[in-house]
């Protein structure tokens, strides 16, 4: 059984359009997380959720809206796409958002805008 | 604020020779340190943590880490290299909770 699962694996696309992915974890976490990783592998946390209230949200344009419509679940929705959207796209969930707790991480979804 | 420094972008190493990765963190509270491992296309995988426990720390695949607080270090050992330790390393820093600061990773190559 997939723990984080995040659909779909590669979203390819123009600029301008608007694109959702999915994630949902089945291991009863409070708190989910969306990650960005740039072409130099470097990763950057986007948003935070604790039991579907947003905890943290970074400096992301507001052309990207998470919604979580149940603990379980953290959707990532861009608007008006553009060229330096492109990357992969992580989704992760932790137990209660403690300092000390595991994140665990979805596969990834790697998105191309052309 | 919380941050960690990566000090190597890329090791490469022969199979069955020791493997260092360097790490170092700023932190204002007690943090707790992660070290993760990302395998090509994959997602990450928690390879160890520290959490004001014990100070060396050991996690899967023979890795383990010491914190040292003096040296505000918390870097990553195995006494063998094998290929398939080959793949980009993260190590982490979380002092609050709901946020984890991620190094730049170091890719680590494995030479047969």
């Amino acid at each position: 059984d997939t723990a984080v699962s995040q659909t779909p694996k590669y979203l390819v696309t123009q600029m301008g359009n608007d694109k959702s992915i999915k994630c949902e974890q089945n291991l009863g976490h409070d708190t989910m997380y969306w990650y960005k990783q740039d072409s130099k592998k470097f990763l950057k946390i986007m948003f935070s959720y604790n039991n579907k209230e947003l905890i943290i949200n970074e400096t992301v344009p507001n052309r990207f809206s998470p919604k979580s419509p149940d603990k379980a679940h953290l959707n990532l929705h861009i608007n008006s796409l553009e060229l330096g959207d492109s990357a992969v796209y992580f989704c992760a969930s932790s137990e209660a958002g403690g300092s000390t707790d595991t994140q665990y991480f979805g596969p990834g979804t790697r998105l191309t805008v052309l | 604020a919380q941050s960690v420094t990566q000090l190597d972008s890329h090791v490469s190493v022969s199979e069955g020779t020791p493997v260092l990765l360097r790490c170092n963190y700023s932190s204002s509270y007690s943090p707790s340190l992660f070290w993760y491992v990302q395998h090509p296309n994959k997602g990450l995988q928690l390879l160890l943590k520290y959490t004001s426990a014990a100070t060396l720390v050991k996690g899967i695949n023979g890795f383990e880490a010491e914190f040292k607080k003096s040296e505000t270090s918390f870097h990553l050992t195995k006494p063998s290299a094998h290929m398939s330790d080959a793949a980009e390393y993260f190590c982490v820093v979380s002092d609050r909770s709901n946020d984890m600061r991620f190094g730049a990773g170091t890719r680590l190559t494995v030479k047969p």
